[in-house]
């Protein structure tokens, strides 16, 4: 039973195309994140939710829109996609602010052509 | 502007020798550090941490050290082992207020056996 599941596992789509990435999470934890790995591989933060608040929001093109219906849940939907959107996008979770460790998905690799 | 560093993006190392993975960070208000682990096509996956008010952790094969003043740490793997090939991000975090980790972009460890 995945702890923290994300689908698709990939998506491929063209250009200007709106497309969503769904993220569950069965551990009870009250914080969600969403992370981007780009082509360097590094791994930047782009939202958290705590409680189904959102609390922290990067630097990321307002075309990228989370929604939280739930704790247990944290969409991501991205509007009018672009080449440089193309990255794999990891779901994390987490109980409460913890220096213990997030716990991720697996990831969803978006390719935009 | 990338706090946390890890300028080696690659080592290999024969198995039973030991693994020394390097991290440098900028942020001096980071006070808890963490490792990851990570598997091709899988999130990575929590490791060992470290509190800014140690300068060693230790979990069975696994130690980190924490060079403050450096601002410098490294993760020990002894011995290593063909199933900890994968690569290794280091992270940061600053404990108060709303929390976020930055990420290092990796370094792949190869065990050959």
């Amino acid at each position: 039973d995945t702890a923290v599941s994300q689908t698709p596992k990939y998506l491929v789509t063209q250009m200007g195309n709106d497309k969503s990435i769904k993220c569950e999470q069965n551990l009870g934890h009250d914080t969600m994140y969403w992370y981007k790995q780009d082509s360097k591989k590094f791994l930047k933060i782009m939202f958290s939710y705590n409680n189904k608040e959102l609390i922290i929001n990067e630097t990321v093109p307002n075309r990228f829109s989370p929604k939280s219906p739930d704790k247990a849940h944290l969409n991501l939907h991205i509007n009018s996609l672009e080449l440089g959107d193309s990255a794999v996008y990891f779901c994390a979770s987490s109980q409460g602010f913890t220096s213990y460790g997030y716990t991720f998905g697996s990831g969803t690799r978006l390719t935009v052509v | 502007d990338q706090q946390v560093k890890q300028n080696s993006p690659s080592l290999s190392v024969q198995e039973g020798r030991i693994s020394i993975l390097n991290c440098d960070y900028t942020n001096s208000m980071f006070d808890y550090f963490l490792w990851y682990k990570k598997y091709p096509a899988e999130g990575p996956t929590f490791l060992i941490s470290i509190s800014s008010i140690k300068d060693k952790n230790e979990d069975g094969r696994f130690t980190v050290f924490l060079n403050k003043s450096a601002k410098h740490l490294s993760l020990h793997i002894v011995p290593s082992q063909p199933g900890d090939s994968a690569v290794y991000f280091c992270a940061a975090g600053m404990s108060g207020g709303y929390q976020k980790v930055t990420f290092g972009t990796g370094t792949k460890l190869q065990v050959i056996p």
